[in-house]
């Protein structure tokens, strides 16, 4: 089966510039994760949605962040106005049932650089 | 919350075995995962727990103690493809999972 998809790879960006990733899952899955991973950390979760409903935003910095998920299967995540704090790798990631290990299966990423 | 540690780095030679310990703090426990990243890739999915004991898969294992919050992935016969960073996750209730630092392997000739 063909794996989470994820555009761009790379993207090199001023601050205060806007800049938005895609994403498109597997198909059939209906979980899909947004991940911020900074140099030398662990992914550390920003949304998770179920289906085209919002699950958990809670460390989604709300006031330059915002994600959607149309039709219950591509999303995008937006940054607007980025800050040098966001250079980091933005993986997103989808799961369904598999058995009971409802494991996630990630993307390649898209590697942000902020300057 | 969870608070998830593992050492930064480990080195072994080549044909050897290592062992990746990784230590947690959860308010909802709903299984262990372990994953594999190579640099610049995405993480792989390795073994999951959920109850105490050994997952044998291969040339990997994996070890859960729920009572005593700690876990450990085994890497036996160790080859050159095996360097990169491994990353244990907990899941809670809620389905989430809270990611520690990882812990860079490097395999030496």
């Amino acid at each position: 089966e063909a794996g989470v998809a994820q555009s761009p790879r790379y993207k090199i960006i001023e601050k205060r510039q806007s800049v938005a990733f895609w994403c498109n899952p597997i198909s059939g899955h209906a979980t899909l994760y947004w991940y911020q991973q900074i140099l030398g950390q662990g992914p550390k979760l920003l949304i998770q949605f179920q289906n085209n409903g919002v699950v958990d935003d809670s460390q989604l910095p709300k006031d330059r962040f915002s994600a959607e998920r149309l039709k219950g299967v591509d999303s995008t995540l937006k940054i607007q106005p980025a800050k040098l704090e966001d250079s980091a790798v933005y993986l997103c990631a989808s799961s369904a049932l598999r058995g009971v290990i409802y494991e996630q299966y990630f993307g390649p990423g898209t590697r942000l650089t902020v300057t | 919350g969870q608070n998830i540690d593992q050492p930064t780095e480990m080195t072994a030679t080549e044909g050897a075995i290592v062992q990746i310990n990784c230590t947690y703090q959860t308010s909802g426990f709903n299984g262990l995962f372990w994953y594999q990243q190579h640099a610049g890739e995405a993480p792989t999915f390795l073994s999951y727990n959920v109850l105490d004991g050994l997952e044998e898969k291969g040339r990997f294992s994996s070890f859960l103690s729920r009572s005593k919050g700690y876990s450990y992935l085994l890497l036996k016969e160790l080859q050159m493809k095996d360097s990169a960073s491994y990353l244990c996750a907990v899941r809670s209730n809620d389905y989430k999972l809270s990611f520690g630092a990882g812990t860079t392997v490097t395999v030496r000739a």
